[in-house]
């Protein structure tokens, strides 16, 4: 099994549509999770860190249910430009911290 | 707009020869990392630099692979020899991290990695 597996899609949308995310971590000792983007034979970026708490930037919002092992990413009103592969990523702390990142979700927002 | 350039963009060898890839950081950024990506195991960590020493090389397969920072400026990932297996896109990535302070992951920056293919 892997530290963190996604979905991994495709997920096809129309334009306006909320489309969701899901992911889980195995371990449990995991303290911060993240976002990130990655276009097609680009590189990955950051979207956005996940708080305990919840946050939301724009349409973006992020979730974390530590009881659960379960991270959450929802766009709202999805627009084209938001068509990617969505990696979920994990922050396995120690010694030397070290990102676990998901395979990925792939995103394609139909017009 | 600082960014971290990585060379070749592409290279394509053949099994048995030697592959090295160049990172040079954002500057002033002192800390480096490299991954691998596949479509099977998506992103790995090979290993990784604060202030060019060696931090974590746990994912790294020892034989052959082997990392380096000759100066603040520059990182290389080399492999000898290489295998049609070690076909992959290859990312490095840079950080700042005061000293005194744990490496945030977050605040990684990528560069557009190398697209190596191995016959």
């Amino acid at each position: 099994r892997k530290e963190v597996e996604q979905d991994p899609g495709p997920f096809n949308v129309p334009e306006g549509a909320t489309v969701a995310f899901n992911c889980t971590y195995s371990n449990s000792a995991s303290q911060s999770f993240f976002w990130y983007r990655q276009d097609c034979r680009k590189e990955p970026k950051l979207l956005m860190s996940v708080y305990s708490s919840g946050n939301e930037d724009g349409r973006f919002t992020a979730q974390l249910n530590r009881a659960s092992q379960y991270i959450s990413l929802l766009i709202r009103d999805s627009k084209l430009s938001d068509s990617a592969t969505y990696l979920c990523v994990v922050n396995r702390e120690g010694a030397t911290n070290k990102l676990i990142f998901g395979t990925g979700t792939l995103l394609a927002v139909q017009p | 707009d600082a960014r971290v350039t990585q060379t070749p963009r592409h290279k394509v060898t053949e099994m048995g020869q030697e592959v090295t890839m160049r990172c040079q950081p954002i500057l002033g950024h002192n800390t480096v990392f490299w991954y691998r990506q596949t479509m099977m195991q998506g992103l790995e960590l090979l290993a990784y630099f604060r202030n060019r020493a060696p931090l974590d090389d746990s994912g790294m397969p020892k034989d052959r692979f082997s990392a380096e920072m000759p100066d603040a400026t520059l990182a290389t990932l080399k492999i000898q020899p290489s295998e049609p297996r070690d076909s992959a896109v290859y990312f490095c990535a840079s950080g700042l991290v005061p000293d005194g302070q744990t490496v945030r992951m977050d605040t990684q920056y990528f560069g557009p990695g190398t697209r190596l293919t191995v016959l």
